[in-house]
């Protein structure tokens, strides 16, 4: 299994609503990340998990709270999002390379 | 922190012919330079990486050149095919974590 895969793939919330996003590795990678993409430009890193521990948090707005509850698991929980977080977020591991998942396109209404 | 700078930002080319896309980064630290394709609606797919240690690698119609000294590193594409259209990004980090990619090239193949 060499995939990394991303749960929805599409997601529409309003400003009030609480959401998750999901990620979920079986390649026994020890470093998950997420990413902010917004159209047109390259991905941004958001945060950095290391052996199940936030090793970096690029100064990301508190609205966003990653959680990394196993190995191969990787949550990105929302919650009071603006219209301008709307982006596809992309969730990653990697060992000596990376992989990325297909992406959530979040929409926040 | 790193730059990574990106050229061209759009690349048309023939089918059959060849591309190629420029890179130059910042960080003399860097050691690791992916380079991924994104189509539309999709992740980025790692499709070549480079390590300092190493000037030029090659798989099949994909390779890339590194020139440490300059730090730039370069993406070529030979043997283009309509398959090959989607936009490009390159990176460089110290090991793979924290990538700084460059803006990206839109890469459009003609038949």
């Amino acid at each position: 299994d060499t995939e990394v895969t991303q749960t929805p793939k599409h997601l529409v919330m309003g400003m009030t609503n609480k959401k998750s996003l999901k990620c979920e590795q079986h390649m026994g990678h020890r470093a998950m990340y997420w990413y902010k993409q917004k159209a047109k430009k390259p991905p941004e890193l958001m945060f950095v998990y290391s052996y199940e521990k936030l090793s970096i948090n690029e100064s990301v707005p508190s609205r966003f709270s990653p959680e990394c509850p196993n190995s191969s698991l990787l949550n990105l929980h929302l919650h009071a999002l603006q219209p301008e977080d709307s982006a596809l977020y992309l969730c990653a591991s990697s060992r000596y390379r990376g992989t990325f998942g297909s992406g959530t396109r979040l929409t926040v209404v | 922190g790193e730059n990574v700078e990106q050229h061209p930002s759009t690349l048309s080319v023939q089918e059959g012919d060849s591309a190629v896309i420029k890179c130059t980064y910042s960080d003399s630290a860097s050691n690791y330079f992916p380079w991924y394709k994104q189509e539309l609606g999709k992740g980025p797919q790692l499709i070549i990486d480079i390590r300092s240690n190493v000037g030029e690698k090659k798989d099949q119609r994909i390779a890339v050149t590194l020139n440490k000294t300059a730090k730039h590193f370069s993406l070529h594409i030979t043997e283009t095919q309509p398959e090959d259209s989607a936009v490009y990004f390159c990176a460089a980090s110290r090991g793979w974590g924290k990538l700084q990619f460059g803006a990206g090239t839109q890469v459009v193949v003609t038949p």
